[in-house]
């Protein structure tokens, strides 16, 4: 999997929405975005994933631009339960053993 | 839902010493992983396997073997610790798919391996 870049850590009040951006300037056409949250001392969790157009879960939403070089991933209302660390992953076709390459991620704090 | 389970949360061992790590997943998965995740490096596939028997190394396979001799059980074998192996282990599991690009990973919650 190729690069994605992310900040260091982002910070939001409780049950405020929260935006966590990612870069992906590389992303070849069929390339989905993934992404996956670990909360402390937890493995990480699948959150979403698209290719092309916005998608909603009960988690979060994801909206991927139209170029598809960023996306960002949505919390509507923050929880103190959300504060974790947050990796936006790409992922190709030719992703051998479906392996998932995690980089740095954004560590989300949430403050009361 | 889901269960990956891992055999321990915490492990101290000594350098040298072998170093068994069980994962067992219930959903009939045929790909299994283990990763490592140290500080400032972020998750590295150490193995995987998409089928019974079968194994493929990851990025950072040495000093380290798997075993897979049921669809439900991946064993990550240290065959003689050192204190550069000391981490987090994680292992994963899922369903394959083709294309590779849409499958999701289920995580356990992990294994601190401390190596003395």
């Amino acid at each position: 999997d190729a690069k994605t870049t992310q900040p260091n850590s982002m910070e939001s009040n409780e049950e405020e929405p929260v935006h966590l951006p990612c870069n992906h300037s590389t992303i070849s056409g069929t390339d989905y975005i993934h992404w996956y949250r670990q909360l402390p001392s937890q493995g990480p969790e699948y959150v979403i994933h698209g290719l092309t157009s916005n998608v909603n879960n009960r988690m979060a939403s994801l909206a991927i631009a139209e170029d598809r070089k960023s996306s960002t991933l949505i919390l509507h209302r923050a929880t103190l339960r959300d504060a974790a660390v947050y990796y936006c992953i790409r992922r190709g076709t030719n992703n051998a053993g479906n392996m998932l390459t995690f980089g740095g991620g954004t560590r989300l704090m949430v403050k009361p | 839902d889901v269960k990956v389970t891992q055999s321990s949360r915490y492990l101290v061992k000594r350098t040298g010493e072998k170093v068994f790590l069980e994962c067992v997943q219930d959903m009939d998965h045929e790909n299994m992983f283990w990763y490592r995740q140290d500080p400032g490096l972020g998750l590295r596939l150490i193995y995987f396997s998409y089928d019974v028997k079968m194994k493929e190394k990851g990025d950072i396979p040495e000093g380290y073997s798997v075993s897979r001799e049921k669809k439900e059980r991946f064993s990550l074998i240290l065959e003689s610790a050192s204190t550069n192996q000391t981490s987090m282990y994680l292992c994963a599991s899922s369903f394959p798919n083709l294309a590779g690009s849409t499958d999701t990973q289920y995580f356990g919650p992990g294994t601190r391996l401390t190596v003395l």
